[in-house]
């Protein structure tokens, strides 16, 4: 199983929503990432967790909160966005940092 | 600080021809080199990476140079396919205290038949 698994696919939410991303993975990776992409733009680094401990974050606003409940699971738990926030959301997983990264398929966010 | 050049920025060929997309960066220091493919509103999919110490690896009809003296690296696609119509992603990882991915801006592959 090489897969990182992403749900939803697609997720509309209003500004004064809470919603959660979810990001699975099967492959005993202990690297997990949060990438954003807006469109014909390279991904940008959101979150690393390495060993279920968040290592890096880059300076993301706090209406984006990373949770990582085990080693097979990533969260993003969004509250509070604004209309730019609208992006591709990607998951990312690699045995360690440094090592081949797997990316999941995304979840197209778009707030309204 | 880290960046990665990717040409040409969009390139469109007919369908059997092949291709050369390029990449320059300035990672250091410098761990490994990943080209990726990324097709509209998808998650990009590896297609080879490379550390320092290699100079060339293939994946059926891809296959990727790097040059770690001059900072260049290389995709070469042969025989090109319609399923091959993409972004070309070159991604670079630093080492030593510059553990990042530093991602390209990709080049826009059109094959057309």
């Amino acid at each position: 199983d090489t897969e990182v698994t992403q749900t939803p696919k697609h997720l509309v939410m209003g500004m004064t929503n809470k919603k959660s991303l979810k990001c699975e993975q099967h492959m005993g990776h202990r690297a997990m990432y949060w990438y954003k992409q807006k469109a014909k733009k390279p991904p940008e680094l959101m979150f690393v967790y390495s060993y279920e401990k968040l290592s890096i974050n880059e300076s993301v606003p706090s209406r984006f909160s990373p949770e990582c409940p085990n080693s097979s699971l990533l969260n993003l738990h969004l509250h509070a966005l604004q209309p730019e926030d609208s992006a591709l959301y990607l998951c990312a997983s690699s045995q360690n940092r440094g090592t081949e990264a797997f990316f999941g398929q995304g979840t197209r966010l778009t707030v309204v | 600080k880290n960046q990665v050049e990717q040409s040409p920025q969009s390139l469109i060929i007919l369908e059997g021809k092949n291709c050369t997309l390029q990449c320059n960066y300035t990672v250091s220091p410098f761990s490994n080199l990943r080209w990726y493919k990324q097709d509209t509103g998808r998650g990009p999919v590896s297609l080879t990476i490379m550390t320092f110490s290699e100079n060339t690896k293939s994946n059926g009809r891809y296959t990727a140079t790097l040059d770690a003296d001059t900072k260049q690296s290389s995709l070469h696609i042969t025989a090109s396919q319609l399923s091959d119509s993409a972004s070309y992603i070159c991604v670079a990882w630093g080492n030593f205290g510059n553990e990042k991915l530093t991602f390209g801006t990709g080049t826009r592959l059109t094959i057309i038949p």
